[in-house]
């Protein structure tokens, strides 16, 4: 099984800064088949990239995913003050998919 | 507009079963791949298993933890997606999330196996 590591475990910042969030997998990911996800606590996971840089269009534009191979980030520009959350990648290239155990972005 | 409504969550004893069910509107269930995901309290995401599309095949794959327990199936019929969750384990309490093409995700279930 492919393990994702994301680094670092927490990201302490402020509003307006610019967070990048790293995950790494221990194999290469499939066609990129890779997705970045927010959570914030009692909710749902929400899709913010797949395909290691896509955006769903009802995702803001200061989310930015890259990266291929064994390597990905997720950047956000400028963080707002609903971006403070839990963030976590996952692979769905290979079966069985699996998710990094996340970073928390939290408030400076 | 697609919605994906979870339902089925409770307490249930060691070895006990249960089904969780994921009612979908805005879209068919067999026309899409549909995973299940669940979060333990307090603990990051797990996959847990996936039904293709029925152009796909219909067939499903699980996670190493719960194959040979779980089974996913459809109704297409109600547009209903299930989790067939038996001899439960401890390790399987948590909130459990149906999504389709993981965009659109249910609110989530929690199940709590305990004695």
């Amino acid at each position: 099984e492919i393990v994702l590591t994301q680094s670092p475990g927490t990201l302490s910042l402020s509003p307006g800064e610019r967070a990048t969030l790293s995950c790494r997998a221990s194999q290469s990911v499939t066609s990129s088949a890779l997705a970045w996800y927010q959570q914030n606590p009692g909710q749902a996971p929400r899709l913010l990239i797949y395909g290691a840089s896509r955006r769903p269009d009802v995702i803001p534009d200061r989310f930015s995913g890259s990266g291929s191979g064994t390597d990905f980030t997720l950047t956000i520009s400028r963080l707002e003050p609903e971006d403070f959350a839990m963030y976590y990648c996952q692979q769905y290239g290979t079966s069985p998919w699996t998710f990094g155990q996340g970073t928390k972005v939290e408030l400076k | 507009e697609v919605q994906l409504v979870n339902s089925g969550g409770g307490l249930v004893e060691p070895g006990g079963s249960l089904r969780l069910s994921c009612a979908a509107s805005g879209f068919t269930l067999s026309d899409t791949w549909m995973t299940w995901v669940r979060q333990a309290p307090g603990k990051g995401l797990e996959w847990v298993g996936r039904i293709r599309k029925k152009s796909d095949g219909g067939t499903t794959e699980y996670a190493a933890p719960v194959k040979g327990r779980f089974t996913i199936s459809g109704d297409d019929s109600n547009n209903i997606l299930y989790l067939q969750m038996n001899s439960l384990k401890t390790e399987d309490t948590g909130v459990y999330y149906c999504t389709e093409s993981l965009i659109n995700w249910g609110q989530g279930t929690l199940v709590t196996v305990a004695s």
